[in-house]
């Protein structure tokens, strides 16, 4: 079995600070994503990838940046961070192009707080 | 645009009580429709998928049905246990992406 790797697990910075989280994973999926959890809401999609150096605009990309440099690692900016977007932030992966019906991996989250 | 409505925010039960938790869509054609869990301190994980009307998705004791007719996949469990405590997600896929209902967390009282 694969796993999937997000860090750090809490990320604590300022307002207006670019802020970075990364993910690693090595199911050796195609597509990798990153996912925003607000409490009592489901989760909404900023960024995906499905291959090296591909970046696709999810519904909330405004005020993020990603970044897929190899397969196994996708990062995610907040360029930068204001107290309204403290959320979780959930990595995830697939094994086909897009989930046309294939299960989403999900790492175990990183928090975002912002002070 | 397609969306996935679950009514219950919370859900909260007595052990081996029924459980349902209401999951309806809107979307065209026949998009694939999935239930996740979701335990505190890890991300969300598969419980299972249906793609046509009238499949039976289930797992660990949960079940779904794929209604085409009144758009709906309601999650449903005979009989739960303290250990169901989570949250659980309907989803539809649309083009390249999830679309995921709001969730409902699911209380187990002691």
């Amino acid at each position: 079995g694969g796993i999937i790797t997000q860090t750090p697990k809490f990320l604590i910075g300022q307002e207006g600070q670019k802020l970075t989280l990364k993910c690693q994973q090595n199911f050796n999926h195609d597509t990798m994503y990153w996912y925003r959890q607000d409490s009592g809401k489901g989760l909404r999609l900023i960024y995906y990838s499905i291959t090296e150096n591909d970046l696709q605009k999810g519904d909330l990309s405004e005020g993020y940046d990603a970044s897929r440099e190899k397969k196994s690692s996708f990062s995610l900016t907040v360029t930068s961070a204001q107290k309204n977007e403290m959320a979780v932030f959930l990595c995830a992966s697939s094994l086909d192009r897009g989930p046309s019906g294939n299960t989403l991996y999900f790492g175990e989250g990183s928090r975002l707080i912002v002070v | 645009g397609d969306s996935v409505t679950q009514t219950e925010g919370q859900v909260a039960l007595s052990e081996e009580d029924f459980l349902t938790i209401h999951c309806n869509y809107s979307a065209s054609g026949y998009p694939t429709l999935f239930w996740y869990v979701q335990y505190p301190g890890e991300g969300p994980q598969l419980l299972f998928r249906a793609s046509r009307d009238k499949e039976k998705g289930s797992s660990r004791g949960f079940e779904a049905t794929y209604d085409k007719g009144t758009t709906s996949f309601h999650l449903r469990k005979a009989s739960v246990q303290e250990s169901d405590s989570a949250v659980y997600y309907c989803a539809l896929k649309s083009n390249y992406q999830l679309i995921w209902g709001s969730g409902t967390k699911l209380i187990i009282k002691p």
